[in-house]
């Protein structure tokens, strides 16, 4: 079965400098889609950032950037020159390769841009 | 375009209600997917419609849970006999192929008191 897994509860970062948060998948299959998105207080789940399984190139947009290391099964999310409007809650998720390709979350990172 | 569109927003019932949510996709996004989101969790997969037609639901999706998409175009999840544990904020996706992203809704929170 295919997991998704965001060891940081809680981030803090100062206003203009980058973050890492970090997320490790699972899944048996060649093939797949990796994503973030954020959730901020107002709940609807923003779209960031897709890595496909065979991209070589890391995904990037705008300040958002994805660390992908296959062999480690790791798609870590990097967001530089943080803003204030960055404070929210970030989601990982996997999407399956077959059937309704639904998405598989993680717990998610709640973080806060300190002024 | 507006993208996803729930409503309602809040919803505070008592016990033992039914409730009904809407989902209004964005257009021609044959896909639509329902997720559940409790405090402190990732959204959970409820149920799949591909077009009018339910394809999967998941286990967490009891009998006093049921969803339509009549016409293939908004789509209604009701809540029959609402209990406590039912409170969660409820998440309507849309997508237009497989390989696109999904672009989710603001959400239907419900509060069962």
């Amino acid at each position: 079965a295919q997991k998704i897994t965001q060891t940081q509860p809680g981030m803090f970062v100062q206003e203009k400098e980058a973050v890492t948060l970090d997320c490790t998948y699972d899944t048996s299959d060649q093939s797949y889609g990796l994503f973030w998105y954020k959730q901020p207080s107002s709940g609807e789940m923003i779209f960031l950032i897709y890595q496909g399984s065979y991209d070589e190139q890391n995904a990037t947009e705008g300040r958002y950037s994805l660390n992908f290391q296959k062999a480690r099964k790791s798609a870590n999310l990097v967001i530089s020159a943080s803003q204030l409007g960055d404070s929210a809650m970030y989601f990982c998720a996997m999407r399956e390769t077959s059937g309704t390709y639904k998405y598989i979350f993680g717990t998610g990172t709640r973080l806060k841009v300190l002024a | 375009d507006t993208g996803v569109s729930q409503n309602p927003r809040h919803k505070i019932t008592k016990r033992g209600q039914n409730v009904t949510f809407r989902c209004d996709p964005i257009s021609e996004h044959n896909r639509l997917y329902w997720y559940r989101q409790t405090l402190g969790q990732g959204p959970e997969f409820l149920t799949y419609f591909q077009n009018e037609a339910q394809l999967e639901k998941s286990r967490l999706l009891s009998d006093r849970f049921s969803a339509e998409r009549p016409k293939g175009s908004f789509s209604t999840l009701e809540i029959q006999r609402t209990e406590q544990g039912d409170s969660a904020m409820y998440l309507c996706a849309s997508s237009v192929a497989m390989n696109t992203e999904a672009f989710f809704g603001q959400g239907t929170r419900l509060t069962v008191v």
